[in-house]
């Protein structure tokens, strides 16, 4: 697509349920990013594919975090019994292989944790 | 590994007046060196970036940031402030060999009075 795509754009669940957040990265793009913006904080990184495979997924915060990537284009991140330090924005991005012009970020998805 | 420091949670300028967005890095290897820029509501933009070219770059905007090396500092700067300029800017770091995800600053927020 034209851009990095992420949905859904905003989402409000209850504490303990299980969220998926989906990236689609421009195509063509062979890395893809994810980082969580909570306000003040600037953005945490999560994890990063290449391809399919993570080289690095060492900024995940707990088990309850996981991702994957298949096809070498969409990317779903999953958060499993949601609390309520989990709201902030998730952001996706995507860049060339190694990332070196820079990333294209979508518009995030908000979390609400309630 | 790397980081990031940006001095100043928030600058205020007036229209007009020089904008100067301080942003100091560590690294242990030669870096490259990023500023975002991110308006209420939307993803990150990418302003400008180094990549071991010409230590001055200029990027969009009327934005341009001086790479010293020897103070560490990648400092993001436009003579003339517009209201349009009012956003969140963040500064990256990565090593320069690529393949490893961008550690960003925790932002500043740049307002500009009339």
């Amino acid at each position: 697509g034209a851009g990095v795509s992420q949905s859904p754009s905003n989402k409000v669940t209850e504490k303990g349920k299980d969220v998926e957040l989906r990236c689609d990265p421009i195509s063509g793009h062979t890395a893809l990013y994810w980082y969580r913006q909570s306000l003040g904080q600037g953005l945490e990184f999560l994890i990063y594919f290449q391809g399919n495979s993570a080289p690095d997924k060492s900024g995940l915060p707990s088990d309850r975090f996981s991702a994957e990537r298949t096809g070498g284009s969409v990317s779903t991140l999953t958060i499993q019994r949601t609390q309520q330090e989990d709201s902030a924005v998730y952001l996706c991005a995507s860049s060339l292989a190694g990332g070196v012009e820079g990333y294209t970020f979508g518009s995030g998805t908000r979390l609400t944790v309630v | 590994a790397q980081s990031v420091t940006q001095l100043g949670s928030h600058v205020s300028v007036s229209e007009g007046a020089l904008v100067l967005l301080r942003c100091n890095y560590s690294s242990s290897v030669p870096p490259y060196l990023f500023w975002y820029v991110q308006y209420p509501n939307q993803g990150l933009q990418l302003l400008l970036k180094y990549t071991s070219a010409a230590t001055l770059v200029k990027g969009i905007n009327g934005f341009e940031a001086e790479f010293k090396k020897s103070e560490t500092s990648f400092h993001l700067t436009k003579p003339s402030a517009h209201m349009s300029d009012a956003a969140e800017y963040f500064c990256a770091v990565s090593r320069n060999s690529g393949n490893t995800p961008l550690v960003f600053g925790k932002g500043t927020r740049l307002s500009v009075i009339a």
